[in-house]
């Protein structure tokens, strides 16, 4: 079955310090990977894709992500986390098909403290 | 500015009474979709529209109808059979695989 699983409800971190937000993915054939942030009573907001070429993608606001084929994951990351980054994050894969809909994982709750 | 437009941002609603949300792109989307969010869970599918005069059901349809008679339109109709319709609901336009979506910025309604 198509998925995406977001393993941790909620990521702490101190603000200038690195951070990680995992997803991990199962589609068959090759992914076209998204991650999305949402703020407090907003829509979801693109941050990044990964469609093919380099496994480093980098995106908005400083954040980027690292494709690992062999472990189907697709981790997003930022070296220094500012306490505006605080929000709560969407990966999203296409599902195989071309059925057009993205699977969403269940949402990761960032949090940044001073 | 091209964008996609919910509307109204907070709507009330009697129990047992329909209401309709909005949502209106002028991105020359093909696809629009429709997504409920509770409180500390993900995006649900309630429908979805690849095309103007066709959509399809999500994972949660019942108690929602839509309609997809222009490009630019697919509003979202929550009914009285709706046993739980307190939530944020999420419209979203994209133009076609591995583009990815645009998202509103949300209707929560409240059932009072």
């Amino acid at each position: 079955a198509q998925s995406v699983a977001q393993p941790e409800d909620q990521v702490n971190v101190a603000e200038g310090n690195p951070l990680t937000v995992k997803c991990t993915y199962s589609v068959s054939g090759n992914p076209y990977l998204f991650w999305y942030v949402q703020y407090p009573n907003r829509g979801l907001q693109f941050l990044l894709k990964y469609i093919t070429g380099d496994n480093l993608v980098k995106g908005s606001y400083g954040f980027e992500a690292e494709f690992n084929k062999s472990q189907t994951s697709f981790h997003l990351k930022k070296p220094s986390a500012l306490v505006s980054d605080s929000a709560l994050y969407f990966c999203a894969v296409y599902g195989s098909g071309n059925t057009g809909k993205l699977i969403f994982g269940q949402g990761t709750t960032l949090q940044v403290k001073p | 500015d091209g964008g996609i437009t919910q509307s109204p941002k907070y709507l009330f609603r009697k129990e047992g009474q329909n209401v309709t949300l909005s949502c209106e792109q002028n991105l020359n989307h093909d696809a629009m979709y429709w997504y409920r969010q509770d409180p500390g869970q993900g995006l649900r599918l309630i429908y979805y529209s690849q095309i103007v005069n066709d959509f399809q059901k999500g994972d949660i349809a019942e108690g929602y109808s839509v309609s997809r008679e222009k490009k630019e339109s697919f509003p979202l109709t929550v009914t009285s059979a709706q046993k739980n319709p307190t939530a944020f609901y999420l419209c979203a336009s994209s133009l076609g695989t591995a583009r990815g979506y645009t998202f509103g910025s949300g209707t929560r309604l409240t059932v009072v």
